[in-house]
């Protein structure tokens, strides 16, 4: 069982926009500014696309934002493609003695 | 070209040891903490620790399930990271990253990863 909460699917049709949302504790997301996400296509590497809660890395579309509220935070993907789909996870740092802890992830389904 | 590339999975007995490397290429490993993710199969991806530069002593980090079974070392000369693993368990059988951590503009996060190796698989079985 994963420290984050993530929903296990989400789907929506090319254009449409999708949040997809990371559930911790005091401890980790609503403790820090020390969220990530990563897309992972099946066989590929993971890649970041958020850090530090809403932020891009270079290179990375502007359709990917991230945000949070409490202890919960966010993954919105805007005018969705045919090559978003893939896993979807969230990281934390943590104050437990497993600093850094992942959601279960989900997957995008681009129907 | 940045890259990183796992070895030494394979399949081992419960109770068995493995160990497995990671070498670096086209950044500069030795002032880049690194860090080794596993996902087993059908599962997510999980933390399973990482080890700091040199200039902080090196300092390593486990995740709660592998303390005391599992180490990672580095060799900053050969730019390679290690995990040595013992006492094995089937709940270790994953697909193991080797992955640093994310710096820009001066800053470094410690829960974001941006450089990946394909991974190595090790399979617990008897």
């Amino acid at each position: 069982q994963s420290a984050l909460t993530q929903p296990a699917s989400v789907s929506a049709s090319p254009g449409q926009s999708i949040t997809i949302s990371c559930t911790g504790t005091s401890s980790d997301v609503g403790a820090y500014n020390y969220v990530s996400w990563y897309q992972h296509h099946p066989g590929k590497t993971p890649k970041l696309i958020i850090y530090a809660v809403s932020n891009r890395p270079s290179g990375v579309s502007s359709r990917f934002s991230g945000s949070k509220s409490g202890n919960t935070a966010s993954l919105t993907i805007s005018g969705l493609q045919a090559e978003d789909e893939a896993d979807y996870y969230c990281n934390s740092y943590s104050s437990s003695s497993t600093l850094v802890v992942f959601g279960g992830g989900t997957k995008l389904s681009v129907l | 070209e940045v890259q990183l590339v796992e070895s030494g999975g394979g399949l081992v007995k419960p109770g068995g040891s493995l160990r497995l490397s990671c070498v670096a290429s086209g950044f500069t490993f030795s002032n880049t903490w690194m860090i080794w993710v596993r996902q087993a199969p059908g599962k997510g991806l999980e933390w399973v620790g990482r080890i700091k530069r040199k200039t902080e002593t090196r300092t390593v980090d486990y995740a709660a399930p592998v303390k005391g079974r599992f180490t990672i070392s580095r060799d900053d000369s050969k730019n390679t990271l290690y995990l040595e693993m013992n006492s094995l368990e089937t709940d270790d059988t994953a697909l193991y990253y080797c992955t640093t951590r994310y710096c820009s503009g001066g800053g470094c996060w410690d829960d974001a990863f941006d450089i990946w190796g394909q991974g190595t698989m090790v399979t617990v079985s008897s």
